[in-house]
């Protein structure tokens, strides 16, 4: 079946620093990646998606990158602020599926 | 903004009893989902709906779990006889378009605790 895994249960980093959060998949087959943040107590929440016809994507202080030849997805957070303190999901699909396979998630901290 | 509302928001139930978890989805969405997360692990799909049926379930929506849209807003998940297991957070999802593509929303999720 599917996988979709984290390299990193836990990162922290200083207010205004970059952060970098992975994502490795094993499904060859998967053409959508999303991340999502959640906050805690809350539901996920959308942060950015890409298709596998692209390497890049940047949103709002997000970008996410995609390898697909090593299978790997990255979210890069820009600036990162107090608020950005979450767990952060990779979730994959392919075209035809009608759900989402989710990461186990990271945790970041960001310190003040 | 709208968004996806959960009741309630906690349930303590003992085993083998009946729980019924409710959701109301964004009002002009038409896909609707439940995944599920046990506490500290990733989120599970558990089942996706549209169109009044089931389109899509897991290994885990098995015979003790179903879903039902009663009326043109609430879209519910019923677990028949719960087990110690089936303890998580319930997390129900709309989306407007089908497929993958496109934002899905989550709403903030019912925690169920199975004594």
């Amino acid at each position: 079946g599917e996988s979709v895994g984290l390299h990193l249960p836990t990162l922290s980093v200083q207010e205004g620093d970059n952060s970098i959060i992975n994502c490795a998949y094993s499904n060859s087959a998967s053409d959508y990646f999303i991340w999502y943040k959640q906050e805690s107590g809350k539901g996920p929440q959308f942060i950015i998606d890409i298709r596998s016809n692209m390497d890049k994507r940047q949103g709002q202080r997000v970008t996410v990158l995609l390898n697909k030849t090593v299978k790997h997805l990255s979210l890069q957070i820009a600036a990162t602020q107090p608020g950005d303190s979450a767990v952060y999901f990779c979730a994959e699909s392919r075209t035809g599926a009608n759900n989402l396979f989710f990461g186990t998630g990271t945790r970041l901290t960001v310190i003040p | 903004e709208p968004e996806v509302t959960q009741t309630p928001s906690h349930q303590v139930t003992q085993m083998g009893q009946e729980v019924i978890l409710r959701c109301v989805p964004i009002s002009n969405h038409l896909y609707f989902y439940w995944y599920r997360q046990i506490l500290g692990q990733k989120v599970e799909f558990l089942v996706s709906f549209y169109n009044n049926e089931i389109s899509e379930k897991s290994e885990i929506f098995d015979d003790q779990f179903s879903v039902e849209r009663p009326d043109g807003s609430n879209f519910t998940l019923k677990i028949r006889s719960t087990k110690l297991e089936d303890s998580a957070m319930y997390f129900c999802a709309s989306r407007k378009t089908g497929g993958v593509t496109g934002e899905l929303f989550f709403g903030e999720g019912s925690r169920l605790t199975v004594l």
